[in-house]
């Protein structure tokens, strides 16, 4: 079964620094891999997906994110932070054998200090 | 354009009690429809998931169940609720495409509280 880790539970960034969030997933095949932001109270939100071809990925609100299978790795990047971008964000690997369901990581908390 | 709807916002229950919560989408035909919970500190986890009127996939033993009476209508369910059933639970609704799920949309969440 797939897995998804992301080591940082919460994360502290200046407004304007550059960001990084990092997740490795864990499956034996080429995974299909998002990354959902979530602000609080609210619903999640797709900021960007891979599912082949160029594995730099530009999504939503400035935000890319790089496969590295040799690493199992999607890490999310932004260059500079804005106070908006404080929220909770979840990667997630879906498969091409399970189409009806992701799995998501636990989550990085994203503080954006003034 | 497609939108999903999921009530209540917030729930405060008694353990013990009944629980239902509704989730509908628009703008769209034979979704695959989600439950899922975030309870804190423990990321996201998928409850059910369903492809079609009737048809309900359990991913988690537990005591709560989930049904679909319309295509696009997704209820969960308890009979009594425990207070581990304390969480913030997601609705979510995808289409497959090629042959797999292009992502899914989520809706605004319910805060249920079981006191």
């Amino acid at each position: 079964a797939q897995s998804v880790t992301q080591p940082d539970i919460h994360i502290t960034v200046s407004e304007g620094a550059s960001l990084e969030l990092r997740c490795n997933y864990s499956y034996g095949a080429t995974p299909y891999l998002f990354w959902y932001v979530q602000s609080p109270g609210q619903g999640l939100q797709l900021l960007l997906k891979y599912f082949s071809g160029d594995t730099l990925v530009q999504g939503i609100k400035g935000f890319e994110a790089e496969f590295k299978r040799s690493q199992s790795s999607f890490n999310l990047r932004k260059p500079s932070v804005h106070w908006s971008d404080a929220a909770e964000y979840f990667c997630a690997v879906g498969t091409a054998g399970s189409n009806y369901k992701l799995t998501f990581g636990k989550g990085t908390l994203l503080t954006v200090n003034p | 354009s497609q939108t999903i709807h999921q009530w209540p916002a917030t729930l405060v229950q008694p353990v013990g009690s009944p629980l239902s919560l509704e989730c509908t989408v628009e703008g769209t035909s034979n979704p695959n429809l989600y439950w899922y919970r975030q309870a804190a500190g423990r990321g996201l986890q998928l409850l059910f998931y369903s492809v079609g009127i009737g048809q309900i996939s359990s991913e988690v033993p537990q005591n709560l169940s989930a049904s679909r009476p319309q295509d696009r209508q997704f209820i969960l369910s308890s009979k009594k609720l425990l207070l581990s059933d304390s969480g913030f639970y997601l609705c979510a609704w995808s289409l497959t495409t090629r042959g797999h799920n292009e992502k899914l949309f989520f809706g605004s969440g319910t805060q249920l509280s079981v006191l």
